[in-house]
């Protein structure tokens, strides 16, 4: 099975940078994603990774250290409308490749 | 861009009622799922279909059942709708091959069993 661990809630001030840390513990890795998600709205895409180490794109960069269990996205000169849930997921090797989420940071920017 | 449609996106039925929430996608994606979306749970995978009327159970597969008749098109139907049911549910699609897998979701039907 997969567990998924981050935080649940996280503020911020516009400009600021922000890291929002993902744990898991998994009995087969395929890769990592983040997801935002506006109130009321599905999720988006952010970033994939599937080797160690830091994915940059734009203001958002994301990490991964398969040995460790733990990912990071990186949030960098804060808008306020970066204000939203962003979601871990873990992707299984599996017919459909299916992820499992974590429950979501809300991330609050501030101004 | 890739669309994901869902057929509604409020519903109001009553329980003991059969529900059928419809999902389309237009990319030619073999992966499709249903999740549902509850406060403080996050998605929980319900159903999902790797192929035309292959389907397999997600982690919460209890009260729901699924239909995949066409590529493009996957329907989750609640037997007998309960209130414990109430929730967003959101369709999602995917590649089954190649090296980026994200999944697309769609803007959710918001379900409320009365």
């Amino acid at each position: 099975g997969q567990n998924i661990d981050q935080p649940t809630e996280m503020t911020a001030t516009e400009g600021a940078i922000v890291q929002i840390n993902c744990t898991y513990q998994t009995s087969g890795f395929n890769g990592l994603f983040w997801y935002q998600q506006h109130a009321g709205e599905a999720p988006t895409f952010l970033s994939y990774n599937v080797l160690d180490g830091l994915e940059e794109k734009g203001r958002f960069s994301s990490f991964l250290s398969r040995s460790k269990g733990y990912s990071y996205l990186l949030l960098k000169e804060l808008q306020m409308k970066d204000s939203a849930s962003y979601l871990c997921a873990v992707g299984a090797i599996g017919s459909a490749r299916q992820l499992t989420f974590g429950s979501g940071t809300q991330l609050t920017v501030l101004p | 861009d890739v669309k994901v449609t869902q057929s509604s996106r409020y519903l109001v039925k009553r329980t003991g009622e059969k529900v059928f929430l419809e999902c389309v996608q237009d990319m030619d994606h073999e992966n499709m799922f249903w999740y549902r979306q509850d406060p403080g749970l996050g998605l929980r995978l319900i159903y999902f279909s790797y192929d035309v009327k292959m389907k397999e159970k997600g982690d919460i597969p209890e009260g729901y059942s699924v239909s995949r008749e066409k590529k493009e098109r996957f329907s989750l139907i609640l037997e007998s709708a309960s209130t414990n049911q109430t929730s967003m549910y959101l369709c999602a699609s995917s590649l089954r091959q190649g090296a980026s897998y994200e999944q697309y979701f769609g803007p959710g039907t918001r379900l409320t069993v009365t």
